[in-house]
């Protein structure tokens, strides 16, 4: 079936630090991949997204790229701030017509400390 | 603009209490969604409505019902709370179905007693 795997937390970073939280998928055919983002007390809003293999995501200086041959989306940013704690959130669409429902990871909480 | 707005934001129900929860977009979508969320579960679907007039079931439909009742709106339904329902829910809504981008309302939290 299809599933979403993303590294367990919380995460904690000093500010400035570089961030990556690890995200790998398994479906078959193509997916569309996602990252979410969820700030206390709030709904989840999209981050960015990729639809085809190689392709990257980038959106608030996180970047993700689309591995099809490592099934693999894992979300970069190169200097976290203090407002980019939240929970982040890894999901896929699944290639095809009969499906167009996310399927998310557990999350991954990210504290970032001054 | 409001995006997607739910009905209530807290509630707290003892065990075989029913209620319903609202959820409306005003982005002219098509396809909207209801999640539950759960301490490291991530958020797992219950029902969706792909288009105005259909609804289908999710990964953990059962003891939950919906209605589409337009294009706008989408509820939820516990007809005999338990606490396994306690959690909190999240409708969302996307223009289409496929890899959409979809958007979330600001939740309800719900609490079995």
């Amino acid at each position: 079936g299809n599933s979403v795997t993303q590294m367990e937390g919380p995460v904690t970073l000093s500010e400035e630090a570089f961030l990556t939280i690890n995200c790998t998928y398994t479906a078959t055919g193509y997916p569309s991949l996602f990252w979410y983002v969820q700030y206390p007390g709030e709904g989840l809003q999209l981050l960015l997204k990729a639809t085809k293999a190689d392709d990257k995501g980038s959106n608030k200086g996180f970047e993700a790229t689309y591995r099809k041959e490592t099934t693999s989306f894992h979300l970069e940013k190169g200097s976290v701030q203090v407002s980019d704690s939240a929970v982040y959130f890894c999901a896929l669409v699944p290639y095809g017509g009969s499906q167009g429902n996310l399927i998310f990871g557990k999350g991954t909480k990210l504290s970032v400390k001054p | 603009n409001a995006g997607v707005t739910q009905t209530p934001k807290f509630q707290v129900l003892k065990t075989g209490q029913s209620m319903t929860l609202q959820c409306a977009q005003d982005m002219n979508h098509n396809s909207m969604y209801w999640y539950r969320q759960d301490p490291g579960m991530g958020l797992r679907l219950i029902y969706y409505s792909a288009s105005e007039g259909t609804t289908d079931k999710g990964e953990v439909p059962n003891g939950y019902n919906v209605s589409r009742l337009n294009k706008r709106e989408f509820s939820l339904r516990l007809e005999s709370a338990a606490p396994s329902q306690t959690s909190v829910y999240f409708c969302a809504s996307s223009e289409g179905w496929g890899s959409y981008e979809q958007y979330f309302g600001p939740g309800t939290r719900l609490t079995v007693t």
